[in-house]
């Protein structure tokens, strides 16, 4: 079965700082790739995505995410956060054989002005 | 810019009672879904709807759960005798397409079982 790792449960940073969230995959065959943010008493946004193409993919919000697919991770960046970023953020796949979206566990985003 | 809606926000029940969560998706989305996030834990797949049948459902989707398109927006998620457990925040989502189209969320319904 898929899973999704997303291996910082919680981050802190200053505004300006750069961020990059990882986000690792089990998957052997074709995957789409999600990131979803959400903002505290808000639903899930999406933020960006990745079906095929360019393995760099740019979100809203100055977010971006590289596809790399022989470490099978989708990993988000942002180089200057700002406060109204601190949100809980999302890696979540699905494959094409089926429709399920499978979420990683997410990582809190704190960041201080 | 559509989105998905979900009502109550919050719910409280107790142990054994029934519960419906409505949700009223974009309308012009074929694929709806349910999915459920425990207090600190991820968010997690219950089912999947498509074209008034289930299209896929998880392990967690099991006799105590249904899901019904009574009308042509409504989208009702029915736990039948509630446990513990179940205490969660239930998003319904939908989407155009399968798997290559972004999911778009509702702001979710706070379940508490007493």
């Amino acid at each position: 079965a898929q899973s999704v790792s997303q291996h910082n449960h919680h981050v802190i940073l200053s505004e300006a700082a750069s961020l990059e969230l990882g986000c690792n995959y089990s998957y052997g065959g074709t995957v789409n790739l999600f990131w979803y943010v959400q903002y505290p008493g808000q639903h899930l946004q999406l933020l960006l995505k990745y079906f095929s193409g360019d393995p760099l993919v740019k979100g809203i919000k100055g977010f971006e995410a590289e596809f790399i697919k022989s470490k099978f991770s989708f990993n988000l960046r942002k180089p200057s956060v700002q406060w109204s970023d601190t949100a809980e953020y999302f890696c979540a796949v699905t494959t094409q054989a089926g429709t399920a979206l499978i979420f990683g566990k997410g990582t809190t985003l704190s960041v201080s002005s | 810019e559509p989105e998905v809606t979900q009502t109550p926000s919050h719910q409280v029940t107790q142990m054994g009672q029934e519960v419906i969560l409505r949700c009223v998706p974009i309308s012009n989305h074929l694929y709806f879904y349910w999915y459920r996030q425990i207090l600190g834990q991820k968010v997690e797949f219950l089912v999947s709807f498509y074209n008034n049948e289930i299209s896929e459902k998880s392990e967690i989707f099991d006799d105590q759960f249904s899901v019904e398109r009574p009308d042509g927006s409504n989208f009702t998620l029915k736990i039948r005798s509630t446990k513990l457990e179940d205490s969660a925040m239930y998003f319904c989502a939908s989407s155009e397409g399968a798997s290559n189209s972004p999911l778009h969320f509702g702001n979710g319904t706070r379940l508490t079982v007493t």
